[in-house]
């Protein structure tokens, strides 16, 4: 059965830079041809897409926040992050990070089977 | 981006009833849709994609179905673990999106 969990801080400061890892367990991240993604929701709110990236290291991000978006993967360690840079209050969301099932080798075409818990991160001096 | 609307927002219902979720895109994305599950202080999680197809181990009472632009999410007889909120999602372009959510409420 395969786990994701993320983890990072869970406070950060406006302007600074927002980063979270996701650990990846029960199966190799390398195996497989999934897109791995961040998602994030604001308390209330509905769900935002942020980007994936692929094992290659190939990546997609919502035109919304690529200005400000890095995911990157470490293979060795099972992990992929997320950095958000100089963000301000509306960035404050539960972020989750997510397994995405391909149905086409390329484009969007996929949706997510396993998802993390969850982690809240509130953007506030 | 393409949006996604949902209705109605929210709904009140009873165990044992019919509940029909309506999920429309401002553009044809052909079979290209999700339904999640969503319960307080929790991941969402996957019903159903392809529209249609109902992901391993999803009770058989949830039911997905349309094409292009309209789409409906069916639960054949509610039950008490059903009260939550669910999304539907488009996964034919970027950026994916998903719809704003539809609360089902206990009536």
């Amino acid at each position: 059965q395969v786990q994701l969990q993320e983890s990072g801080p869970g406070l950060v400061k406006p302007s600074q830079t927002l980063s979270l890892t996701c650990t990846v367990s029960g199966g190799s991240i390398s195996s497989g041809s999934y897109y791995w993604s961040w998602i994030r929701q604001p308390a209330g709110k509905g769900l935002e897409w942020i980007g994936r990236i692929y094992t290659s290291g190939s990546t997609n991000y919502n035109p919304s926040l690529k200005s400000r978006v890095t995911i990157s993967v470490d293979t060795s360690k099972n992990q992929f992050s997320l950095k958000l840079s100089s963000v301000t209050a509306a960035d404050t969301a539960v972020y989750y990070c997510a397994r995405g099932i391909p149905v086409r080798i390329v484009g969007a075409f996929y949706y997510f089977d396993y998802w993390g818990q969850g982690t809240l991160v509130t953007v506030s001096s | 981006a393409i949006r996604m609307t949902q209705s109605p927002s929210s709904l009140s219902a009873s165990t044992g009833d019919r509940v029909t979720i309506t999920c429309r895109a401002s553009q044809g994305i052909s079979s290209y849709l999700a339904w999640y599950q969503q319960k307080p202080g929790k991941a969402p999680k996957l019903l159903i994609y392809a529209a249609s197809t109902l992901q391993s181990g999803v009770p058989s009472r949830f039911s997905g179905s349309g094409s292009g632009t309209d789409f409906t999410l069916t639960i054949s007889c509610l039950q008490s673990e059903d009260f939550a909120t669910y999304y539907c999602q488009q996964y034919y372009s970027y950026p994916q999106t998903f719809g704003q959510g539809t609360k089902v409420e206990i009536k």
